[in-house]
């Protein structure tokens, strides 16, 4: 069936260096995407996101750009802290956001090496 | 100050037994869901409710039904639990877009 789906499960990156977690989509009719940091312990936390008719937004320190040609959705986090270190998850939906729920990816482990 | 809250936190029960979970949020939104996240940390849409009526419910089954009293609680009740119902489950809402979601409830199953 359709899914969304991450690339690597485990991302190890240096405290400062920046971070790029990717996100492949099959349901072309996708047109909300979505990114969630859940860190032990807790629920998923909104970081982003992005609607389909565009293919770049920036927040504080993040970034995710969309290419809906090849179906794939990434997060790049600047000069990495500490307090990012969490699970990563990308979700879609073809509502526009509405009251569907999502559809989660698998999710990445990212951890920042001090 | 607690946007999307469930209680309890934790839940250890036996094969076969009755258990309900309680979710509240105060933002005022329309739309609430319960999601489940396995042992692998894969989240998946169980239900969503929309002013008192539901909306989708993804092939889960009928031994779990949700129960809206208002529009800001969505409350889950699970009959006759099975070893495979252990989870964490988590209740989220949502007005236009953005989901917010509760703290979760580690549901365990012996």
């Amino acid at each position: 069936g359709e899914n969304v789906g991450l690339h690597l499960p485990t991302l190890s990156v240096q405290e400062g260096d920046n971070s790029i977690i990717n996100c492949a989509y099959s349901n072309s009719a996708s047109d909300y995407f979505i990114w969630y940091k859940q860190e032990s312990g807790k629920g998923p936390q909104f970081i982003i996101d992005i609607r389909s008719n565009m293919d770049k937004r920036q927040g504080q320190r993040v970034t995710v750009l969309l290419n809906k040609t090849v179906k794939h959705l990434s997060l790049q986090i600047a000069a990495t802290q500490p307090g990012d270190s969490a699970v990563y998850f990308c979700a879609e939906n073809n509502s526009g956001g509405g009251a569907d729920g999502l559809t989660f990816g698998k999710g990445t482990h990212l951890i920042i090496q001090p | 100050d607690t946007a999307v809250s469930q209680t309890p936190k934790y839940l250890v029960t036996q094969m076969g037994n009755d258990k309900s979970i309680k979710c509240e949020q105060n933002l005022g939104h329309d739309t609430m869901y319960w999601y489940k996240q396995d042992s692998k940390k894969f989240l998946k849409i169980m239900f969503s409710y929309n002013n008192k009526e539901l909306i989708i419910n993804e092939t889960v089954p009928n031994r779990f039904s949700p129960k809206s009293p208002d529009k800001a609680h969505l409350n889950l009740h699970i009959n006759s639990l099975e070893l495979g119902d252990s989870a964490v489950y988590f209740c989220a809402s949502s007005q236009s877009s953005e989901q917010f979601f509760g703290p979760g409830t580690r549901l365990t199953v012996l």
